[in-house]
C-alpha cells in the first residue's frame, strides 16, 4: 500500500457522461499530480495542486477539471466524456510542491462505452 | 522534443541474467531523473531516483547511470528475477515546464526462468 488511495478502482460510463475521481494523498504530502495512462502509453501529465492551489498543468482537455480540498484529497472531473477518454487515471503525492518522493496510487480504470 | 524517451520497448532476459534498461533526454536543463516499475494493474512504484550532479547511484541490486554529455540515464539491475518482469519508466523533472515528472513510454522487461 503506497498510502495514496484512490477511488474508484474501476469505472464503467457512457459517452457524453460526467465522472468524478478521487485522490487521497499519503499523509503529510501536500501535493497531488493527475496523470492519464492509455494502452501502450506512457503516463501523460494532466495537472499538479499544491496545498489547494493549481501549481502545474500539463496536456490536460478542457472538458477535463481538477480541485483540490482543504483536507488536501483532490477531485479529477472528466466531461463530455468520449471514447478516447477510456485509460487509467492515476493520482500521485509529493510531500512539496517539487517532485522529490512522487508516491502513485493504484489509479482507476475508466471505460468509456 | 522535449519529452524522455526509450531506446528499446521491450527487452527479454534469462533469470540470474543482469538487465540494463536505457532512456535518451533530450532537455539539458532536466535536473531530476526516476525509475519507475510498473506492474500490471498496478501503479508505478518508485524504484530509483539521480540528481543532475552525480553520474551514479546504487541501489538494492539496481544502479541507475546518468551521463549528462550525451543526454542518456541507464537502470542496470542485478540478478534479474522474475519478480523484476513489468514495464519500466523513466522519468524526468524539467525545470521550464513546472514541477511535474515527464515520463517516457516505457520499456517492458521479460524475465524468463
Amino acid at each position: 500500500d503506497s498510502g495514496v488511495t484512490q477511488t474508484p478502482k474501476h469505472l464503467i460510463t457512457a459517452t457524453g457522461q460526467r465522472v468524478t475521481l478521487r485522490c487521497s494523498p499519503r499523509s503529510g504530502d501536500l501535493s497531488v499530480y493527475w496523470y492519464q495512462q492509455s494502452l501502450d502509453q506512457g503516463l501523460q501529465f494532466l495537472i499538479q495542486y499544491y496545498n489547494g492551489e493549481e501549481r502545474a498543468k500539463g496536456n490536460i482537455l478542457e472538458r477535463f477539471s481538477a480541485q483540490q480540498f482543504p483536507d488536501l484529497h483532490s477531485e479529477l472531473n472528466l466531461s463530455s466524456l468520449e471514447l478516447g477518454d477510456s485509460a487509467l487515471y492515476f493520482c500521485a503525492s509529493s510531500p512539496s510542491a517539487e517532485p522529490y518522493g512522487y508516491t502513485f496510487g493504484s489509479g482507476t480504470r475508466l471505460t468509456v462505452v | 522534443g522535449e519529452s524522455v524517451g526509450l531506446h528499446l520497448p521491450t527487452l527479454s532476459v534469462q533469470e540470474g541474467d543482469n538487465s540494463i534498461i536505457n532512456c535518451a533526454y533530450s532537455n539539458s536543463a532536466s535536473d531530476y531523473f526516476i525509475w519507475y516499475k510498473q506492474e500490471s494493474g498496478k501503479g508505478p512504484q518508485f524504484i530509483i531516483d539521480i540528481r543532475s550532479n552525480m553520474d551514479k547511484r546504487q541501489g538494492q541490486r539496481v544502479t541507475v547511470l546518468l551521463n549528462k554529455t550525451v543526454k542518456h540515464l541507464s537502470l542496470q539491475i542485478a540478478a534479474t528475477q522474475p519478480g523484476d518482469s513489468a514495464v519500466y519508466f523513466c522519468a524526468e523533472n524539467i525545470q521550464q515546464a513546472g514541477t511535474a515528472l515527464i515520463f517516457g513510454k516505457g520499456t517492458t522487461l521479460s524475465v524468463s526462468s
